[in-house]
């Protein structure tokens, strides 16, 4: 059962369409992020929030854009999508500390850009 | 700066043996924590195995374990006794602050 969710699973879209992808979790952690990654690759952090109106852009740079109203929903966007956007999104939340368990991550978006 | 570098792309290993994916690691902070996820190729990322840096003693969970060297900064997991449905990514990372993934190892399970 996930305490963390993502939606779409897969998202197929045209280049320059507008998409949301979205993530919710019901654990009440302040702490959420979005990791980028390409097929058999590393994870990269794109973006994080500490609580409800803190977003900050993470390691790799990224075009997309989040926003944190609620503390359990942290959407991201893209304004305008493009081949280069096809990878990978999978969306986390953690304690605060180090907490034995680190981070939850959700199911993941597959986006293909076409 | 900190980093995590895993040197295996692939692994193969016989079923019922055990394996070794290797991590080493690379922080200034005397506070951090290693963790181990596995990730089937459905994508999502499931935990296996948590070392905080000033546990004493090595961390098991079932059959994973996790052989950290601290002073050589190593916190390599083993697998005993490999199962078929262990066949997926491994990927090591590293919390101090923000959590740092790995580049990932491939590990493959032959019956």
């Amino acid at each position: 059962e996930a305490d963390i969710y993502q939606t779409p699973r897969y998202l197929v879209i045209g280049t320059g369409k507008k998409i949301t992808l979205e993530c919710s979790q019901t654990m009440g952690h302040d702490k959420m992020y979005w990791y980028q990654q390409d097929p058999g690759m590393e994870l990269h952090l794109i973006h994080y929030s500490y609580g409800v109106n803190s977003t900050e852009k993470g390691d790799l740079s990224s075009e997309s854009t989040v926003s944190r109203i609620r503390t359990e929903h942290f959407p991201l966007t893209l304004e305008s999508a493009r081949p280069s956007h096809t990878s990978q999104y999978l969306c986390a939340s953690s304690e605060p500390g180090q907490g034995v368990y680190g981070y939850t991550f959700g199911s993941g978006t597959r986006l293909t850009v076409v | 700066a900190q980093k995590i570098t895993q040197t295996q792309p692939g692994m193969f290993v016989q079923e019922k043996e055990a394996v070794t994916l290797d991590c080493t690691y690379d922080t200034s902070d005397p506070s951090y924590g290693l963790f181990w996820y596995k990730q089937p190729s459905s994508g999502e990322m499931i935990f296996l195995i948590y070392q905080g840096s000033y546990d004493q003693q090595n961390a098991t969970e079932g059959r994973y374990s996790l052989n950290f060297q601290k002073a050589r900064k190593s916190a390599n997991l083993v697998i005993s006794a490999s199962q078929l449905g262990d066949s997926a990514m491994y990927f090591c990372a590293m919390k101090a602050g923000k959590l740092i993934f790995g580049q990932g190892t491939e590990l493959s399970v032959k019956p």
